[in-house]
Parts: C-alpha cells; sequence; structure tokens
C-alpha cells in the first residue's frame, strides 16, 4: 500500500509568484483535503476535494486554488504569493466510504516565500 | 465556534510520568475527535481518536479523557518515553463524514531520560 507523497519537499519562491504543489493520494483514497501549517502553528484546513470537485473550502483567499485529477492525485495552486504564504503545505487522504474521520497525511511541501 | 484550544503549548515530562494534554472545543456539532502525532519533518499520523458517545478510550499507553457537558478532552500518555517527544495536535470533526478536521495549536512535548 503506497502512502501519500508530496512533491516537492522544498521549494523557495519569491513575492508575487505562483507556485503549484503536488499530491499522489494513498491507494484506494478518493479525497484529498489541503491544510497549511504554519511554523508552531496547528494545520489550517484550506480545501477539499472529492470527485474532481471542491468539496468544502477553508478561510482562504481564491488565490489558493486546486485541482483532482481522475486518478485521485491533486494539486494546490497559490497565486500572487505573500510572504505570509510561507509555511508547510499538508496533503490528506481519506475514503468516502470510511466511517471515520481518519486523515492520512503526506511529509509536506515546505514553501518559503521571500 | 469552530475554534479548538489546546494547552499546554509545551511540556516536559521525566521518562515514566504521565504527560497530559488538555482541549475544548465550542460547537457542539463536532462529532469525532482524534489525537495526531507528528514527528519534525513528517507528516501528522494519528494516534487515538474518541467519539462523543463514549467518555473514555484508552489504547496500549494513550488513553482519550472526555467531557462532553464541559466540552473538553484530554490526552494522557502513561509511562512516557523519549519516543514520545514530538508534536501533539488534538482535532474535531464539524459532522459526521465530514472529513475535515479543525486543529488544535499544538503540543510540543519532550520527554527527558
Amino acid at each position: 500500500e503506497t502512502g501519500v507523497t508530496q512533491s516537492p519537499t522544498h521549494l523557495i519562491k519569491t513575492r508575487g509568484q505562483q507556485v503549484t504543489l503536488r499530491c499522489s493520494s494513498q491507494s484506494g483514497h478518493n479525497t484529498v483535503s489541503w491544510y497549511q501549517q504554519a511554523l508552531g502553528q496547528g494545520p489550517q484546513f484550506i480545501f477539499q476535494y472529492y470527485r474532481e470537485e471542491e468539496n468544502g473550502r477553508g478561510n482562504f483567499p481564491p488565490r489558493f486554488s486546486g485541482l483532482q485529477f481522475p486518478n485521485y492525485s491533486s494539486e494546490l495552486n497559490v497565486n500572487a504569493l505573500e510572504l505570509d504564504d510561507s509555511a508547510l503545505y499538508l496533503c490528506a487522504s481519506s475514503s468516502s466510504l470510511q466511517n471515520t474521520g481518519e486523515l492520512f497525511f503526506g511529509e509536506g511541501s515546505r514553501l518559503t516565500v521571500l | 465556534q469552530q475554534q479548538v484550544k489546546q494547552s499546554p503549548q509545551s511540556l516536559i515530562v521525566q521518562k515514566g510520568g504521565i504527560s497530559i494534554i488538555n482541549c475544548a472545543y465550542e460547537n457542539t456539532a463536532f462529532d469525532y475527535f482524534p489525537w495526531y502525532q507528528q514527528f519534525p519533518g513528517k507528516g501528522p499520523a494519528l494516534l487515538i481518536a474518541i467519539r462523543p458517545d463514549v467518555s473514555e478510550k484508552k489504547e496500549g499507553r494513550f488513553t482519550i479523557s472526555f467531557n462532553k457537558s464541559a466540552k473538553q478532552f484530554s490526552l494522557h500518555i502513561m509511562d512516557s518515553q523519549p519516543g514520545d517527544s514530538a508534536t501533539y495536535f488534538c482535532a474535531a470533526e464539524p459532522y459526521q463524514g465530514a472529513q475535515k478536521l479543525v486543529f488544535g495549536q499544538g503540543t510540543r512535548l519532550t520527554i527527558n531520560p
């Protein structure tokens, strides 16, 4: 069974640039969620994708957008990067068939905005 | 109403001691309360979870105590070991099946040998 994999692991961007982060969900999982974890803080829900559509969104501006592909993998795109976007971005996968709220997290993509 | 408040921010416990981390929530619709463990450079991993219809759940050295009327829940780690040193997050699910979690701020736990 393959776990959740994310790429890239680290990246550095400058203010105003755009970034795309990628996530492959765990085998058998059809739902992908993205979280932002600022240094020393708990993860914050950005949005969730199910059946290739956004299925709920946290308190993040529209410049945060995403995609889910037919193989359930997902992308997180952030436009017009700001310094406060520097954080660990976590992807979590789950199955709509499970009866618990358990999420399976990847190791994250560490974004630094200069 | 969507907040989960966690304390303490950091905790140091001697090997063999009991580690206790507390969380409080406001939204009575929350339906599932997991604890996640995160090691440096890794993503959070589920440690133990409870639903509000029980007051306690124990798995090995880890126990969740849940007080529905007080809207509080806590993690107890018995016989704490150096390998337990990590950051712990409590969380809550807004409603059953949401698979979207509201996390606490985290507790950095250090177990001294």
